[in-house]
């Protein structure tokens, strides 16, 4: 089955700690990107990559890292800057950034730091 | 900076009846509109997207309908049913390279039996 897989679904941690949170496609999609959902705000961009080797901040970047070292993989680590890193973290991709180019998601990891 | 405006947060609905959820944007650079359909714990899914040259979209019960001039789109869903029961987003995507979405915030439907 192709599609976007997440792992793992709930993820907790302590205070202070990086985590990284793992994206793995097998669409063969150029672009991949990460986001954040908290309740009542819908979902916003924190780092996206059009290609290997190379990455973008998006919208809420500060206190997160990514690397983009293979195609088909895309790990998000939310490290111990991030302010208020509980919430479900949603990974998606494209097959290249064109119009209309649809963003498939992955089922998300919930991240409940404490 | 809230750049796509979504309402209403909540909305319910009986079997049958007309769900309507309306978005605005600021921004004329967007040239995509997408709408997400999401089930709790999982991830959104592409149910209907329009461009700004098209005035309305409709597949199956679902129909978008866009103002480009009040930089305005709305999602009806026709003849709704409990299994429509999610959170829709609206989207707004812009030109250049990077063609990022921008999502409104959400409304969760709720539609009764």
């Amino acid at each position: 089955d192709g599609g976007i897989t997440q792992s793992p679904k709930y993820l907790f941690r302590k205070e202070g700690q990086n985590v990284t949170l793992s994206c793995e496609q097998n669409l063969n999609h150029d672009a991949m990107y990460w986001y954040r959902q908290d309740p009542g705000q819908g979902l916003r961009l924190i780092y996206y990559s059009q290609i290997v080797n190379d990455f973008q901040k998006g919208d809420i970047a500060e206190g997160y890292s990514v690397s983009r070292e293979k195609k088909e993989s895309f790990p998000l680590t939310v490290t111990s800057a991030q302010k208020n890193p509980t919430a479900f973290y949603l990974c998606a991709s494209s097959i290249q950034p064109g119009q209309g180019s649809e963003q498939y998601f992955g089922p998300g990891t919930r991240l409940t730091v404490t | 900076q809230q750049q796509v405006k979504q309402s209403p947060q909540s909305l319910i609905v009986q079997k049958g009846g007309i769900s309507i959820i309306n978005c605005a944007y600021e921004n004329t650079a967007f040239d995509y509109f997408p709408w997400y359909q999401q089930f709790p714990g999982k991830g959104p899914a592409l149910l209907i997207a329009i461009r700004p040259d098209v005035s309305e979209k409709k597949e199956g019960r679902f129909t978008i309908s866009f103002n480009k001039s009040a930089k305005q789109f709305s999602l009806h869903i026709m003849d709704s049913q409990p299994g429509d029961s999610a959170t829709y987003f609206c989207a707004a995507q812009k030109g250049g390279s990077a063609r990022q979405l921008t999502f409104g915030s959400g409304t969760q439907l709720t539609v009764l039996p």
